[in-house]
């Protein structure tokens, strides 16, 4: 079956730079979440959509903003980066914003 | 939403029934209880949910007291790649879509 499907799986940036995250949901799939998990933490919910508009929102920095596209891939832009921003960044994707969620691998970004 | 209460850590041998308990004492009716896992390093994942019946799927059945205060995750014949760390999460059903991680029980199967 289909997964969740995130790019890059791995991302090297320096301090100040920006970052993309990208995420493709599950086919038929309408509602996406990103997550980030610092290291030996618990994933810390950021942001999710639900039908291209924002749904809720969590404890995202002012520095990133996303947005769900009309194919219902969804993109984290993450700007001035710092380095406690290094996380893993899952995606999740659910059908009806239902909270059986389907997790992607994950993008680990590291800022040096 | 109700806080939720889990032991931080246990273990399990390989093959034997894995029964890890959640505490929600505070939970109220229209208030779910979900149940995460997350295998080191990789996305979270799904594993079952209940509002007050038992509840069973191909990977974990789920016992939920009849007070609702507490409940039971049972892994009946745990391998080795059962070894994660398993969230208790309690969510009402239409109030917003936020999981809230935190407090998991990490659990290891041993050969």
């Amino acid at each position: 079956a289909a997964g969740v499907i995130q790019s890059p799986r791995h991302l090297i940036k320096e301090k100040r730079e920006t970052a993309t995250l990208k995420c493709y949901p599950i086919p038929r799939h309408d509602t996406v979440y990103w997550y980030q998990q610092g290291p030996g933490q618990d994933p810390q919910f950021l942001i999710s959509f639900y039908e291209k508009m924002q749904s809720d929102k969590g404890s995202i920095p002012d520095r990133f903003s996303a947005q769900q596209f009309s194919d219902y891939h969804s993109e984290l832009n993450m700007s001035s980066l710092e380095l406690g921003d290094s996380a893993l960044y899952f995606c999740a994707s659910s059908l009806g914003g239902g909270l059986g969620y389907t997790f992607g691998s994950g993008t680990r970004l590291t800022v040096v | 939403d109700a806080k939720t209460t889990q032991p931080p850590s246990m273990d399990c041998a390989e093959g034997r029934a894995a029964n890890l308990p959640c505490n929600h004492s505070t939970i109220s009716g229209n208030e779910y209880v979900y149940w995460y896992r997350q295998i080191h390093s990789q996305g979270p994942q799904y594993i079952i949910h209940g509002l007050k019946n038992n509840e069973t799927n191909e990977m974990a059945s789920l016992i939920i007291t009849e007070d609702r205060k507490s409940s039971t995750l049972i892994l009946p014949h745990a391998t080795l790649r059962d070894t994660a760390v398993y969230y208790c999460i309690v969510r009402p059903l239409n109030a917003g879509n936020m999981l809230t991680f935190g407090g998991g029980t990490r659990l290891m199967v041993k050969p």
